[in-house]
């Protein structure tokens, strides 16, 4: 099974301010087919996940440019450019190359 | 737009087995544009995938899980379900049901609002 272990657990981030949360995965998540499984999505509080980023850094529909993704197989990354205070929840990577792993979350709040 | 609703009881005993059902409004089950899902957070913890069913039948579990895990599709009521047996306060969580593309199998894409089980005595 592939482990996903995110840093840091949590962050406090001044809004207007840049924040990065990192992703590595036990394994590497690039398919045969080309493409790299590493998904991004935030939890915030009461509702279900919502996906923010899809195969490392393609923002999903409506998502705004503010987010962004990087990396390739086994480290990867999300960054928020100038924190909002809508951004707020907790932040997971999932894998799905092999079955499906989230990563343990990165925790966001503001100063 | 498509719809995703969990139902099933919100409190299950320790060893018995617990029963949900995601109904689906606005989309077919049988489809081979997507899987469909179920994940769970427990409370103070992260998210865990559980597993996932195909329309042809083919069915994926988290490993550690699978041998009490069953996951089936109703293709006459248009709804997926899920069975967990011999259940333990560690699965207390709430449950959420959700749609994946087979495309790129990590978007999901819709999602049930979320239930709470709880394992209890």
């Amino acid at each position: 099974e592939i482990v996903m272990t995110q840093t840091p657990l949590s962050l406090s981030v001044t809004p207007g301010q840049p924040a990065s949360m990192s992703c590595k995965s036990s394994q590497s998540l690039l398919h045969s087919d080309g493409k790299t499984y590493l998904y991004w999505y935030l939890q915030k509080a009461g509702q279900p996940p919502q996906l923010l980023i899809y195969e490392v850094s393609n923002r999903f529909s409506g998502v705004p440019d503010r987010f962004s993704g990087s990396g390739s197989g086994t480290d990867f990354t999300l960054k928020i450019s100038r924190v909002e205070a809508e951004d707020v929840g907790i932040y997971y990577c999932l894998q799905s190359v092999d079955l499906w792993t989230f990563g343990q979350g990165t925790k966001v709040e503001l100063k | 737009q498509v719809l995703l609703q969990e139902s099933g009881p919100g409190l299950a005993k320790p060893s018995e087995t617990l029963s949900l059902t995601c109904t689906v409004s606005g989309g077919t089950v049988i489809s081979s544009s997507y899987y469909w899902g179920w994940i769970r957070l427990p409370p103070g913890k992260g998210l865990e995938w559980i597993g996932s069913i195909y329309y042809g039948g083919s069915t994926y579990y988290k490993p550690s899980l699978k041998s009490r895990v069953t996951m089936s599709l109703d293709t006459s009521r248009n709804l997926f379900s899920l069975k967990l047996s011999s259940v333990t306060a560690a699965d207390t969580a709430v449950y959420y049901c959700a749609r994946l593309q087979v495309w790129s199998s990590g978007i999901c894409d819709s999602w049930g609002q979320g239930t709470l089980v709880t394992v209890s005595s």
